[in-house]
């Protein structure tokens, strides 16, 4: 019964590669969003959407595209991996009039570009 | 462009004590703050939320403290237990921001036996 779930957990690729994260939430909430985590442990957000809107953080390679199948899943597709992709990325989830206690955020998956 | 920074990386305390965890914001159109606990291998959990229009709030064990003035905040942890080691972030929002947060750089707390 995780509400936010991310697979895989860890993923160990070759630059280069193309690859996909995916996320799912089953808490009903409207917004998903992508966090990156660097190796210092500094999060940053990558992408928030809804039904509506698709909002990209500006400083995202367009190697970065998220990809939204219905209201439940967002996944993360990453096209020709550099090795400065490594990190680990979050999915997380909100509903409007929630606050910050409904944010919930996904256990992570670790990227090793090799 | 605008961010949230910590002043502390690394803090250590004994195993009862309180612990004081600071924040600096320069976002001056953040209305809504929080921190958030993120253990090792886990997502960020979150642990307290202020609004813009407080400067203190009290949970169980925590207090966050917002000083608008020179944009700052902090978390005090009373009686700190060894379950409280991890990293603390604390993270901005405003309102048209999609609910996209700014995170702070973290502050790895130790709580020593």
């Amino acid at each position: 019964d995780t509400a936010v779930s991310q697979t895989p957990k860890y993923l160990v690729t070759q630059m280069g590669n193309d690859k996909s994260i995916k996320c799912e939430q089953n808490l009903g909430h409207d917004t998903m969003y992508w966090y990156k985590q660097d190796s210092k442990k500094f999060l940053k957000i990558m992408f928030s959407y809804n039904n509506k809107e698709l909002i990209i953080n500006e400083t995202v390679p367009n190697r970065f595209s998220p990809k939204s199948p219905d209201k439940a899943h967002l996944n993360l597709h990453i096209n020709s991996l550099e090795l400065g992709d490594s990190a680990v990325y979050f999915c997380a989830s909100s509903k409007p009039g929630q606050g910050a206690q409904g944010y919930t955020f996904g256990s992570g998956t670790r990227l090793t570009v090799v | 462009g605008e961010s949230v920074g910590l002043h502390l990386p690394t803090l250590s305390v004994q195993e009862g004590d309180n612990s004081i965890i600071n924040c600096a914001y320069s976002n001056s159109a953040s209305d809504y703050f929080i921190w958030y606990k993120q253990e090792s291998g886990k997502g960020p959990q979150f642990i307290i939320d202020i609004r813009s229009n407080m400067d203190k709030r009290q949970g169980q064990r925590v207090t966050v403290l917002l000083n608008k003035t020179v944009k700052h905040l902090s978390l005090q942890i009373a009686a700190t237990q060894p379950g409280d080691s991890a990293v603390y972030f604390c993270a901005e929002t405003y309102s048209g921001s999609a609910r996209q947060l700014t995170f702070g750089s973290g502050t790895q707390l130790t709580v020593l036996p």
